[in-house]
């Protein structure tokens, strides 16, 4: 049972496009959405997280926006750049941080010069 | 100003062997996290621990596998009598508690021949 549903499974964007990466939750218990970076032999890297009583937040080319009727939330990417291209996670949990992460299964973005 | 430390970095058992994975959390972190990823899939929890408790192990086999946080040292994530379908990357996640969130280590790759 995916508790937690990513798409697309792989992203292609030119340097200076948007990169929107789209993530679906089931568990309307679940009050934490973190977002995770992973580069190829590193352990994932917390990007940006967002609650349920806010649906927007943006730390500097990265914003989340939350739909909590939706069920849903996604991440952007303005401006990306090559050194972005890594596969990202979506994450949720429920007693905040505190609570274990089920993640989605990664979007694998390759952002081309 | 270190952060999470796993080791070791790459694991090889035969099956039937003992693997043990030991993870030093981020100085401060009195909570420590254990997931595992398989490939091109997300990082599925396994256990929660806090210093000589475990809090949460709803994630982990039934059998063969053990986890350890004691009072002094790292966590341990044992896993005995290893069968092929037990290799992955093992990761660990630490945090402060209190509602902070999660860092991870760059993981335990186990190869089971």
């Amino acid at each position: 049972q995916q508790q937690v549903k990513q798409s697309p499974q792989s992203l292609i964007v030119q340097k200076g496009g948007i990169s929107i990466i789209n993530c679906a939750y089931e568990n309307t218990a679940f009050d934490y959405f973190p977002w995770y970076q992973q580069f190829p032999g590193k352990g994932p890297a917390l990007l940006i997280a967002i609650r349920p009583d806010v649906s927007e937040k943006k730390e500097g080319r990265f914003t989340i926006s939350f739909n909590k009727s939706a069920k849903q939330f996604s991440l952007h990417i303005m401006d990306s750049q090559p050194g972005d291209s890594a596969t990202y996670f979506c994450a949720a949990s429920m007693n905040g941080s505190q609570g274990n992460l089920i993640f989605g299964k990664g979007t694998k973005l390759s952002v081309k010069p | 100003n270190a952060g999470v430390m796993q080791n070791p970095r790459h694991l090889v058992r035969r099956r039937g062997q003992e693997a043990r994975l030991r993870c030093s959390p981020m100085k401060g972190h009195s909570h420590v996290y254990w997931y595992r990823q398989l490939p091109e899939e997300g990082l599925k929890f396994m256990v929660y621990l806090q210093k000589e408790n475990i809090i949460d192990e709803s994630g982990m086999p039934k059998e063969r596998f053990s986890a350890e946080f004691p009072k002094e040292g790292p966590s341990i994530l044992r896993i005995q009598q290893v069968v092929r379908g037990d290799s992955a990357a093992y990761f660990c996640a630490s945090s402060s508690g209190g509602n902070q969130p999660q860092h991870f280590g760059d993981g335990t790759r186990l190869s089971i021949l």
